[in-house]
C-alpha cells in the first residue's frame, strides 16, 4: 500500500525566509504526487502536481516541488515566505493505475512577521 | 463557475440520530470521494465512487453509508453506529481513471459535524 510521510507537523519561518516542507513517499512504481494547501475551515486547494513530465514542478503562489526518485521525495519550497502562506499543507500520492489518494498527516506552516 | 458544493457548513447531531451530508458537483467528474479530517491525522478516505450506481469502501467506512444515484451527487449518511462522528468532512471529485489518472481531486469547503 502507498504511504506518505510529512516530516514535521509544524514549521515556523520568518516572513521573507525560505519555506521547505518535506514529503517522502513509498511506492513500488513512480507515482503521481500532489501538494495541497488548506486554509482554516476550508477545503483543500491544489498547489501543484507531479506527473513524470518534469522533475521540477512549479505551482501557484510561487511554490515549487522537486521529485527525486532516488530519495523517494517530493519536497515543497518557496524562496520567500509571505504572511498569507500560513496554512496547512498536505502531500498526497496516487497510484498510476488507481484513483485513490493517500494523504500525509499535514504540516502546519506559521509565518512570523 | 464549476465546483463542488457541500451543505450544510455546520451540522449538529443528537445521540442515536442519523444525519446526511450533501455533496453536489457540476464539474462533470466521474469519480467522487468522502474524507474525514481529524486534527493531526490528515485525511482518511470513507467511501468513493468511480461511476454512477457503484461505490467502494475506503479505509474507515464503518458507521457510514453512501449512495450514487446521479453523477452530480454523492450524499454521505453518518449513522448512529458511528460512535465518534465529530469531525470535518470533505467531499472531492476527479475525472476518474478512465481518462487520465494524473488528474487531481477537487474539494468542496467541507461540513463540520458536532454532537449535541
Amino acid at each position: 500500500a502507498q504511504s506518505v510521510t510529512q516530516l514535521g507537523s509544524h514549521v515556523s519561518v520568518s516572513e521573507g525566509a525560505l519555506v521547505l516542507l518535506r514529503c517522502n513517499y513509498s511506492s513500488s512504481v513512480p507515482p503521481y504526487l500532489f501538494w495541497y494547501v488548506q486554509y482554516p475551515n476550508q477545503g483543500l486547494q491544489l498547489l501543484l502536481k507531479y506527473t513524470s513530465a518534469a522533475t521540477l514542478v512549479k505551482g501557484i503562489n510561487g511554490f515549487e516541488a522537486e521529485f527525486k526518485k532516488s530519495e523517494t521525495s517530493f519536497h515543497l519550497t518557496k524562496p520567500s515566505a509571505h504572511m498569507s502562506d500560513a496554512a496547512e499543507y498536505f502531500c498526497a500520492v496516487r497510484e498510476t493505475s488507481g484513483s485513490r489518494l493517500t494523504f500525509g498527516e499535514g504540516t502546519q506552516l506559521t509565518v512570523n512577521p | 463557475d464549476g465546483g463542488i458544493t457541500q451543505s450544510p457548513k455546520y451540522l449538529f447531531r443528537k445521540e442515536g440520530q442519523n444525519v446526511t451530508l450533501s455533496c453536489e458537483q457540476n464539474l462533470n467528474h466521474d469519480a467522487m470521494y468522502w474524507y474525514r479530517q481529524d486534527p493531526g491525522q490528515g485525511l482518511r478516505l470513507i467511501y468513493y465512487s468511480q461511476i454512477v450506481n457503484d461505490f467502494q469502501k475506503g479505509d474507515i467506512a464503518e458507521g457510514y453509508s453512501v449512495s450514487r444515484e446521479k453523477k452530480e451527487s454523492f450524499p454521505l449518511t453518518v449513522t448512529s453506529a458511528q460512535k465518534n462522528p465529530t469531525a470535518f468532512y470533505l467531499c472531492a471529485s476527479s475525472s476518474g481513471v478512465r481518462i487520465r489518472s494524473n488528474q487531481p481531486q477537487h474539494f468542496g469547503d467541507g461540513t463540520r459535524l458536532s454532537i449535541l
